[in-house]
């Protein structure tokens, strides 16, 4: 089945600076790759993603980039915020489709 | 705003007791619903997608007989962690695909068992 990994686990910056989370996922027939922000004891929120048909989708401070070849994709945080602070998960869809395989997540820390 | 409605948001029970956990889509049908658990500080693992009128498939690993999953109708599915114990204490969330192809979360149950 989809494995998905991702990297770092922790991530510390400093406020505006950039932030980079890699993830990389097994299955190719994965075809949908979603970024998550979660707070704690709250759910995870939908902060961008992308399909695959694309290489890259921007929204505001986030980017994500796709690259199927690799079976690798990529969150970009610039000018990040003290309130960017959380954990991100990546995820792809499983081999049938339609539920979501997350990766163990990263632990995003930006000190003023 | 939210488009999926999760109860109860925490709850504590004794061990041996059975705790079920509702999750509707509201203004959509939602024909699938799934459910993952998540224990602190680790990721979401999936545990099982239930179906609209049809048997729930669980994934490897997870007790059919222990966490009990019903979609009875286009708006309603819910687990029911049946016999609890110390080690089920974790937080549970389901999550459903939008129609417009998101897959967004309840807000989760946190179960703690005593």
């Amino acid at each position: 089945g989809e494995n998905v990994e991702q990297h770092p686990s922790t991530l510390s910056v400093q406020e505006g600076d950039s932030a980079v989370i890699k993830c990389t996922y097994s299955d190719s027939a994965s075809n949908y790759f979603p970024w998550y922000k979660q707070e704690l004891g709250k759910r995870p929120q939908l902060i961008i993603d992308i399909r695959s048909n694309v290489g890259e989708k921007k929204d505001q401070r986030i980017a994500v980039t796709l690259n199927k070849t690799a079976k690798h994709f990529s969150l970009h945080i610039t000018e990040t915020q003290p309130e960017d602070s959380a954990v991100y998960f990546c995820a792809a869809t499983d081999q049938a489709g339609t539920a979501l395989i997350f990766g163990k997540g990263t632990t995003l820390s930006v000190s003023s | 705003g939210a488009v999926v409605s999760q109860h109860p948001s925490r709850v504590i029970c004794k061990s041996g007791t059975s705790v079920k956990i509702e999750c509707r889509s509201l203004d959509f049908q939602a024909t699938t619903m799934f459910w993952y658990r998540q224990f602190p500080k680790q990721s979401l693992m999936l545990m099982a997608t239930s179906n609209e009128g049809s048997k729930a498939t669980y994934e490897q690993g997870v007790e059919k007989d222990k966490f009990l999953i019903n979609h009875a109708s286009l708006t309603l599915s819910t687990l029911t962690v049946t016999s609890a114990h110390p080690e089920d204490s974790s937080f549970y969330i389901c999550g459903t695909w939008t129609p417009n192809e998101k897959l967004f979360f309840g807000s989760g149950t946190q179960l703690s068992v005593l």
